[in-house]
Order: structure tokens, then sequence, then C-alpha cells
């Protein structure tokens, strides 16, 4: 079992609804990251969360924000997303701010439809 | 031009083969190199990382990464149908903050 754990696995919302992805790490991690993957494609950066600062990917809409309640948690809010935010998204930690690589949870495969 | 190159494959090897992935990069700054593996579905997992031009080795896994020629690789030594699966390097720059730039991918089918 990986490390950090990602709820909801999967997940289907309308264009109008608002959802709330979550992911936990237990490693004492400082920073930690939404990526977004599309199929066959590689993660893409949205949001770092690394010693309380966020620094956020410009590209990123803002119907995506994110939210860290603690060191250990980290939410991603959804509001009126569109059919092409169709993807996995993927929660990863890392000690040395990458340099050393990332823990990357399961995933949660989400839908809009 | 791509700032890391990843030829997305497929590649299709037979069990026990040994498997070369690679990767290029432009930019000479590149100081962290990594490689992940990902199953479908899954996120994915760290297998190395290293610093240093040079080899490293863990079990069947080898990276390899040449900093004169901007060129990484990993090579897997007797393969096995478990070893199915995507694998992306992914490489750390240090501009202020830490940038990590991954590959496209290549996906690997080792035939029982």
């Amino acid at each position: 079992d990986t490390e950090v754990t990602q709820t909801p696995k999967h997940l289907v919302m309308g264009m109008t609804n608002k959802k709330s992805l979550k992911c936990e790490q237990h490693m004492g991690h400082r920073a930690m990251y939404w990526y977004k993957q599309k199929a066959k494609k590689p993660p893409e950066l949205m949001f770092v969360y690394s010693y309380e600062k966020l620094s956020i990917n410009e590209s990123v809409p803002s119907r995506f924000s994110p939210e860290c309640p603690n060191s250990s948690l980290l939410n991603l809010h959804l509001h009126a997303l569109q059919p092409e935010d169709s993807a996995l998204y993927l929660c990863a930690s890392s000690q040395l701010g990458g340099l050393d690589g990332y823990t990357f949870g399961s995933g949660t495969r989400l839908t809009v439809v | 031009q791509k700032e890391v190159e990843q030829d997305p494959g497929p590649l299709s090897v037979p069990e026990g083969a040994i498997v070369s992935l690679n990767c290029t990069y432009s930019n000479s700054a590149f100081q962290y190199f990594m490689w992940y593996r990902q199953y479908s579905r899954k996120g994915p997992e760290l297998l190395m990382y290293t610093y240093s031009s040079g080899n490293k080795e863990d079990g069947r896994f080898t990276a390899q990464v040449d900093k004169s020629s901007k060129y990484i690789s990993l090579f897997i030594r007797d393969s096995q149908p478990s070893d199915s699966a995507t694998y992306l390097c992914a490489m750390t720059i240090n501009t202020g903050g830490f940038k990590t730039i991954f590959g496209a991918g290549t996906r690997l089918f080792v035939k029982a």
C-alpha cells in the first residue's frame, strides 16, 4: 500500500457540482503536491504546498482550489469543472522538494459529465 | 524542443531480456535524475534517483547518467512480466525553488 492515501478513488461529477479530493500522508514530509495526468501523458504540476507556502502553476484555472489544513493533509476543491478536466489527479509528497523523488498516491480518477 | 525527450514506445521484449530505457534532455542545469514506474490506473512509483554521472544499481535495476551527453538510462535485467508498465524519467532543477520535468513515459511489455 502507498504511504500517500487519496480519496475517493473514482469520482463522477456534473459540471455544476462542487466536490473535493482528499490526500493524507504520514511520512513527515514537508511538501505536498497536486498533479493532473491525462491518458498516456506525463503528470503536470498544479499546486505545491511547501513549508506552508502555496505555489501555483499559473496555467491552472480557478475552478481548482487547493487547501492545506495541516502538514499531513491536502485537499483539492473542484467547482464548475469542464469535461476536459477529466483525468487522473495525483497527490504526492516529498521531503527534499523532489530532489530525492516524490511519493505518489494511487490517484483519483475523475470524470466530468 | 522539449526539455526532456523520451520515446513513448511501446517496447515489447521476451521474459528474461535486458531492457534499456532512455531519456535525453536539453538543459544542462538539471541536477537530479529519477525513474518512476507506473502501472495502469495507478500513481507513479519511484524506482531510483541519482545526482551524479555514472551508474547506480538496485537489484535488477541500474540507472545511468551521462551529464556530458545529457542522456540518462534505466536498465532492467532478467525482465519479468510484472515489469510491464510505463516508465517515466524525471529530472529536477533548482530555479530558486525546485522544478521537476517528467518525460512522456515509455510503455514496456514483457511477454512470458
